[in-house]
């Protein structure tokens, strides 16, 4: 069975760095697409980027200056970073396996983290 | 358009059938796939493809697609489905996913 979990700091400054990291277990790591998904209070989900094995990457156009993700391939982990969050960075952040073809789908996830900008 | 647009709200009163709705100019190339998400909890995976639910999801839940729409339907509906459900499909490019701005059901 496929599991992530995430961690990372949930309290954050305005214009500081968010951070997180997510560990995949159970499954293939290699041949993945591996995405960051947002969810701020009381609204819907947001994808904000991806991740391959290799460090290919795709981001949302909305957030491409300030996202940067990266991969440990002998870990088996992938991290998002944010840069100078705002409060309207404030949501729950959850990392998500992603699967490609005309059938592809985010299927597993993290437990998410909520992360707060507050001065 | 590289957006998914659903239906912000539907109702379904319990033991009958609802059919919650995803349009968008990228299904003519990628199957929809469907996320139910219950309060403060995580969203998951219920549907997926022409015909796909994943392991430990009742077949209650089923799929269609035609053209620019998808559409998930519950038959039988329990007060345990009263959930946001969001369709997601990657965008017409290939190179990013969009998601349905949510559809909230509520079971009367």
């Amino acid at each position: 069975q496929v599991q992530l979990h995430q961690w990372g700091a949930g309290l954050l400054k305005p214009s500081e760095t968010l951070s997180l990291t997510c560990a995949v277990s159970g499954g293939p790591f290699s041949g993945i697409y591996w995405s960051w998904i947002r969810q701020p209070p009381g609204k819907g989900l947001e994808w904000l980027g991806e991740i391959s094995h290799s460090g290919s990457t795709n981001y949302n156009p909305s957030l491409k200056s300030r996202l940067t993700m990266s991969v440990d391939t002998s870990k088996n982990q992938f991290s998002l970073n944010l840069a100078s969050v705002t409060a309207a960075d404030t949501a729950v952040y959850y990392c998500a396996r992603g699967t490609t073809g005309t059938t592809g789908r985010l299927d597993y996830g993290g437990q998410g983290t909520l992360v707060t900008v507050s001065s | 358009s590289s957006e998914l647009t659903q239906d912000p709200a539907v109702s379904v009163a319990l033991g009958q059938t609802v059919r919650i709705t995803c349009q968008g100019d990228s299904l003519k190339k990628y199957f929809a796939s469907w996320y139910q998400q219950k309060p403060g909890q995580a969203p998951i995976l219920v549907f997926f493809g022409k015909d796909k639910r994943p392991s430990g999801i009742p077949d209650r839940f089923s799929g269609s697609s035609s053209g620019t729409a998808a559409s998930l339907t519950i038959s039988e509906a329990q007060a345990d489905d009263e959930a946001d459900y969001y369709c997601h499909s990657r965008d017409s490019t290939g190179y990013r996913w969009l998601i349905g701005g949510g559809t909230k059901l509520t079971v009367v």
